[in-house]
């Protein structure tokens, strides 16, 4: 069974510039979690879909960015306009169903703004 | 705010148990006690979780004081590839399902194991 993965790995771009991240999660999994590690910081939650619904996204932290799960499948996080604080990890997770202890977490992209 | 307080790092011998402490002084009645860990440069990748009772997987054990305020996690026979940083997690939730989703991670533990 394939595993969360998520595109690209790495991406590198400069202040001001728009990013896209993408996540696939697992087949059959109704929720999505985006995370992001800042620099030296703790692993902080982003948001939560369930399906292609936004259940909570009280972890985003600003308009610049933008989340989608458009069909419910694939998700992508967008950045724009990118900052140099948005550097970090970014990370994808994804469960059967809503609360469940497991999600199973992607290996993360790692986004440089520079 | 993560609401449990963890060693910041801990070493162990390989072939030898480790065993993580979390205090978690102000769990709910309805809170979960989760453990999760991260190999450098992956993902967060679930271990175990419990309420009340000891768990026990393939991978490790989870001991829960009778009070609930503290627990350890118990890796039986160390290897290398346990290094990693350890994360005791504390939320509403169920076996099942139910319960709030975000998890809140805190600093961890940094685990090494020596050879």
């Amino acid at each position: 069974e394939a595993g969360v993965t998520q595109f690209p790995s790495h991406s590198v771009i400069e202040k001001g510039q728009t990013v896209t991240l993408r996540c696939d999660p697992i087949s059959g999994h109704d929720n999505l979690y985006w995370y992001r590690r800042v620099m030296g910081k703790e692993i902080k939650f982003l948001l939560h879909f369930v399906k292609e619904s936004k259940q909570d996204e009280s972890g985003m932290p600003n308009n610049r960015f933008l989340a989608e799960r458009t069909g419910g499948t694939y998700s992508t996080l967008k950045v724009q306009p990118a900052e140099l604080e948005d550097s970090g990890v970014y990370f994808c997770a994804s469960s059967q169903a809503q609360g469940v202890a497991r999600a199973f977490f992607g290996q993360g992209t790692r986004l440089t703004v520079v | 705010d993560a609401k449990t307080t963890q060693p910041t790092s801990m070493d162990c011998a390989e072939g030898r148990a480790a065993n993580l402490p979390c205090n978690h002084s102000t769990i709910s009645g309805n809170e979960y006690v989760y453990w999760y860990r991260q190999i450098h440069s992956q993902g967060p990748q679930y271990i175990i979780h419990g309420l009340k009772n000891n768990e026990t997987n393939e991978m490790a054990s989870l001991i829960i004081t009778e009070d609930r305020k503290s627990s350890t996690l118990i890796l039986p026979h160390a290897t290398l590839r346990d290094t990693a940083v350890y994360y005791c997690i504390v939320r509403v939730g169920s076996l099942l399902g139910g319960g709030a989703d975000g998890l809140t991670f805190g600093k961890g533990t940094h685990l090494i194991i020596q050879p």
